[in-house]
């Protein structure tokens, strides 16, 4: 059974830093794109980043671009969001996914961790 | 980026109804459209990817269909457990994008 768990959300002020975790299991981790998604209270989702299984390719949105970093250690079949420059606009619920890597899915979300809570205040 | 518009925001329905839920993209998506169920405290569950293929252990009252611009989620026959949100997701290119939720209601 797959299982992703998000670690690391606080609350941070304004201009913060802030390193989140996904611990996954239950699926061979170096063969599958890798994928933080955010939800800010009451909104809809918004993706974030992702992160193809060697960590050679990696993808922003616009509104975190220079600003937050992906990267995974396949030997701790870990996952990591470094956050920098937080805004109020940061604050959401983020979940880190696994991609689906079926070619007529694209790049959608297979399974989701519960989320991990970031506060911006 | 590609802009997804669902239709409707909410919905009020009752258990056994069958409801249907739209999605539009603002540009050609081929069928790499995806829907997800949220409930409430809880993660995002994939339901149909592809524009019309079922998830693996998504109940079969679930179906997708569509392609190009206009897609649709259609439930059967409702269930209580069918009452959340709904999103939809093209995957057509980076960056992905969600459309902005359909809240179903018991009516």
């Amino acid at each position: 059974e797959v299982h992703l768990v998000e670690s690391g959300g606080i609350v941070v002020q304004p201009g913060g830093s802030l390193r989140l975790s996904c611990a996954a299991s239950g699926f061979p981790f170096d063969d599958f794109t890798l994928h933080w998604v955010r939800q800010s209270p009451g909104k809809s989702l918004e993706w974030v980043s992702l992160i193809t299984w060697d960590g050679s390719t990696t993808y922003y949105a616009d509104s975190v671009k220079g600003r937050f970093a992906i990267s995974r250690d396949n030997s701790k079949a870990s996952l990591y969001l470094e956050m920098n420059s937080l805004t109020t606009e940061d604050t959401a619920l983020y979940f880190c996914a696994k991609d689906s890597d079926v070619a007529a899915a694209g790049n959608s979300f297979e399974y989701w961790g519960q989320g991990t809570l970031v506060t911006v205040s | 980026d590609i802009q997804m518009t669902q239709s409707p925001s909410a919905l009020s329905a009752s258990v056994g109804d069958r409801v249907t839920i739209t999605c539009r993209a603002t540009q050609s998506i081929n069928t790499y459209l995806s829907w997800y169920q949220q409930k409430v405290g809880k993660a995002p569950t994939l339901l149909i990817y592809g524009a019309s293929r079922l998830q693996s252990g998504v109940p079969s009252r679930f179906s997708g269909s569509g392609s190009g611009t206009d897609f649709t989620l259609t439930i059967s026959s409702l269930q209580p457990e069918d009452f959340a949100t709904y999103y939809c997701q093209q995957s057509y290119t980076i960056p992905p994008t969600f459309g902005g939720g359909t809240r179903m209601e018991i009516k």
